[in-house]
């Protein structure tokens, strides 16, 4: 039973225009939602978190934002650079433990 | 660089035998996570230790086990290894205290393990 799901195996886009990556969720309990992303042979690196307390938050061309109750969160990128290609996991948390992880979408950015 | 260090790089063995994956987290971090990404897959929580402690556990196999010693390194402990157990294997820490990431987990670059 997957808890947090990323649908989009592959996402493409060319260059300069908005990415968007989606999220869901089924466990209400999951206060903490953070994105990460993976460059081949790395390890993930964190990009942007958000608490269940808000719906936006904003850090640069990164603004994820929260739909509580759709139990969905979603990745903007804004503007897209071709650095932004690698994929890209969701992740969620209760009470800062059991971080569970959806299974990652691929972005690629096109020049 | 995360700081988080994780030995050796890359493992390669037979089937029924046993490894140890090492770990140390970034400096003042207590939290110390392990994950295993299989080919393809999303990232599987297995199990995070706190200051030395078991936090909490996911789905780790009772031939898999872990452990954190007073210096704050980890190790995974991976036992009868099984073709299917070739994977990734990630550490994670978190938990510096006071500080603002305290959410964020910051990952080592991973063990690649082949079970042949």
């Amino acid at each position: 039973d997957q808890q947090v799901k990323q649908n989009s195996p592959s996402l493409s886009v060319q260059e300069g225009r908005i990415s968007i990556l989606n999220c869901d969720y089924t466990n209400s309990m999951f206060d903490y939602f953070l994105w990460y992303k993976k460059y081949p042979a790395e390890g993930p690196t964190f990009l942007i978190s958000i608490s269940s307390i808000k719906d936006k938050n904003e850090d640069g061309r990164f603004t994820v934002f929260l739909n509580k109750s759709a139990k969905h969160l979603s990745l903007h990128i804004v503007p897209s650079q071709p650095g932004d290609s690698a994929v890209y996991f969701c992740a969620a948390s209760a009470w800062g433990q059991n971080f569970v992880f959806g299974p990652g979408t691929r972005l690629s950015v096109l020049p | 660089d995360s700081g988080v260090t994780q030995t050796p790089k890359h493992l390669i063995t037979a089937t029924g035998q046993r490894v140890t994956l090492r770990c140390s987290p970034r400096s003042g971090d207590l939290s110390v996570y392990w994950y295993q990404q299989s080919l393809d897959q999303g990232l599987q929580f297995l199990i995070q230790y706190y200051n030395g402690e078991e936090r909490a556990k996911g789905n780790i196999l009772e031939r898999f086990s872990a452990q954190q010693f007073p210096d704050l390194h980890s190790e995974l402990n991976l036992s009868s290894l099984e073709l299917g157990d070739s994977a990734l294997y990630f550490c994670a820490s978190s938990g510096r205290p006071g500080g603002q990431s305290y959410n964020e987990q910051f990952f080592g670059p991973g063990t690649r393990l082949t079970v042949l």
